[in-house]
């Protein structure tokens, strides 16, 4: 069964910490995504990626940063955590060009709490 | 700007009664819409899927509905189930530009009361 495995399902940081979510896929996806979910404000796009090294902007990357030294690992990195980082953190991946047949594969979450 | 809308947040629908989750969208370039199910501290999982070709796409009890004059799609669950009770997001996709990301609308939460 294909699988993209989010490191942690939940997650408590202190205000200022740079915080690492890691996520590893086994489908030799091309494509990787980073989103977040908040009530009211549905799925938003943080980063993506098309390739190993390769990151583009989502719809809010601000504060965050990524890495993609490997295919099947993406790293979502908040630089110095905030309170308004406190969110339900998905990984997500795809073929590339891909919409066709199930779209992405999401992993389960981190549901990460910054106090 | 939203190119793709889930105007209802939530709905409520009685056990063995159909849910209709509505989904609209502006640009014209999509070709190819998905619906995701998300379950509390769960990732989303696909559902079903439609290509712009077709107005009907059935899979058991769920069945998408493309209506592309109006930018609209729609889907059906029949008969509902309390299981059925998650967070409902539809998604559009072009097959050209933006190596096919999906956009997806903010979601509708689905509660189906026994």
């Amino acid at each position: 069964d294909v699988k993209v495995t989010q490191s942690s399902r939940y997650l408590v940081k202190r205000t200022g910490e740079k915080v690492f979510l890691e996520c590893v896929q086994d489908m030799d996806h091309e494509n990787m995504f980073w989103y977040r979910q908040d009530p009211g404000l549905g799925l938003r796009l943080i980063y993506f990626s098309y390739d190993v090294k390769m990151k583009e902007k989502g719809d809010i990357p601000e504060g965050y940063s990524v890495s993609r030294e490997k295919k099947e690992r993406f790293s979502l990195i908040l630089e110095s955590a905030s309170t308004n980082q406190t969110s339900m953190y998905l990984c997500a991946s795809s073929l590339i060009g891909m919409a066709q047949g199930y779209g992405y594969t999401f992993g389960s979450g981190t549901r990460l709490t910054v106090v | 700007d939203q190119q793709v809308k889930q105007n209802s947040p939530s709905l409520s629908v009685q056990e063995g009664r159909i849910s209709i989750l509505n989904c609209d969208y502006t640009n014209s370039m999509f070709d190819y819409f998905l619906w995701y199910k998300k379950y509390p501290a769960e990732g989303p999982t696909f559902l079903i899927s439609i290509s712009s070709i077709k107005d009907k796409n059935e899979d058991g009890r769920f069945t998408v509905f493309l209506n592309k004059s109006a930018k609209h799609l729609s889907l059906h669950i029949v008969p509902s189930q309390p299981g059925d009770s998650a967070v409902y997001f539809c998604a559009a996709s072009t097959s050209t530009g933006s190596q096919g990301n999906l956009i997806f609308g903010k979601g509708t939460k689905l509660s189906v009361k026994p």
